[in-house]
């Protein structure tokens, strides 16, 4: 299994163009999450989605749009860059509702750095 | 939410445990104790969670004061490979949500 996949691993933007994050999970997961890591700080929540078709702001999702149109995919969507949305982005995937007893433990994927000029 | 206090780093000798604290003197009843750890250029990954009882795994074991205002995560044997930063979070139970802080970075020195 490739587990939690994002692509591109790399972007490099100008202020004001438009782009998309791609997060794919083979693990039939229901949760899906989009982070983002600045330069020595810890990871900020920015959406997520706790199913199909449904998504839910984080801690700092002003500038970002997302979707959950399939189960195994969530998408990022920057439409007008900004150069303070440079960054590492991280996706990730849980199967139970964190804090269930059982798991609820989070599958990160290896990150997309972004950069906006 | 209940916040955590970890150390900003620590150092530890290769093949010797590690006990890296963290404190959360406001958790509340339904708050799980989880950590994560992030090695370099990597995504987080998770290590272990607990509620009230010590807990083990193959990675390490989290140890949960009576009171639970403190925990300890234990690495037994450092390896060069656990050079990380060690994310303590608390998480309520139910709460879709993980929110991380800043974490402990943790120098293995051979």
């Amino acid at each position: 299994n490739a587990g939690v996949t994002q692509t591109p691993k790399f972007r490099v933007l100008k202020t004001g163009q438009s782009m998309t994050l791609l997060c794919a999970q083979d693990m039939n997961h229901e949760y899906m999450y989009w982070y983002r890591q600045d330069p020595g700080m810890g990871l900020r929540l920015i959406h997520y989605s706790v199913g199909e078709g449904t998504t839910a702001k984080g801690e700092v999702p002003d500038g970002y749009n997302v979707s959950r149109l399939k189960k195994q995919n969530f998408l990022l969507g920057l439409e007008s860059a900004a150069p303070s949305q440079t960054s590492v982005y991280f996706c990730a995937s849980s199967y139970h509702a964190p804090g269930q007893v059982r798991t609820g433990e989070l599958f990160f994927g290896e990150g997309s750095r972004l950069t906006v000029l | 939410d209940a916040k955590t206090t970890q150390p900003n780093s620590m150092e530890s000798n290769e093949e010797e445990p590690v006990h890296l604290p963290c404190n959360h003197s406001t958790i509340s009843g339904t708050d799980y104790i989880h950590w994560y750890r992030q090695l370099p250029s990597q995504g987080p990954e998770y290590v272990i969670h607990g509620l009230t009882s010590n807990v083990n795994n193959r990675m390490a074991s989290l140890a949960i004061a009576e009171d639970r205002k403190s925990s300890t995560l234990i690495l037994h044997r450092a390896t060069l490979r656990d050079a990380a930063v060690y994310y303590c979070i608390l998480r309520p139970w139910g709460n879709e949500k993980l929110t991380f802080g800043t974490g402990t970075r943790l120098t293995i020195i051979p």
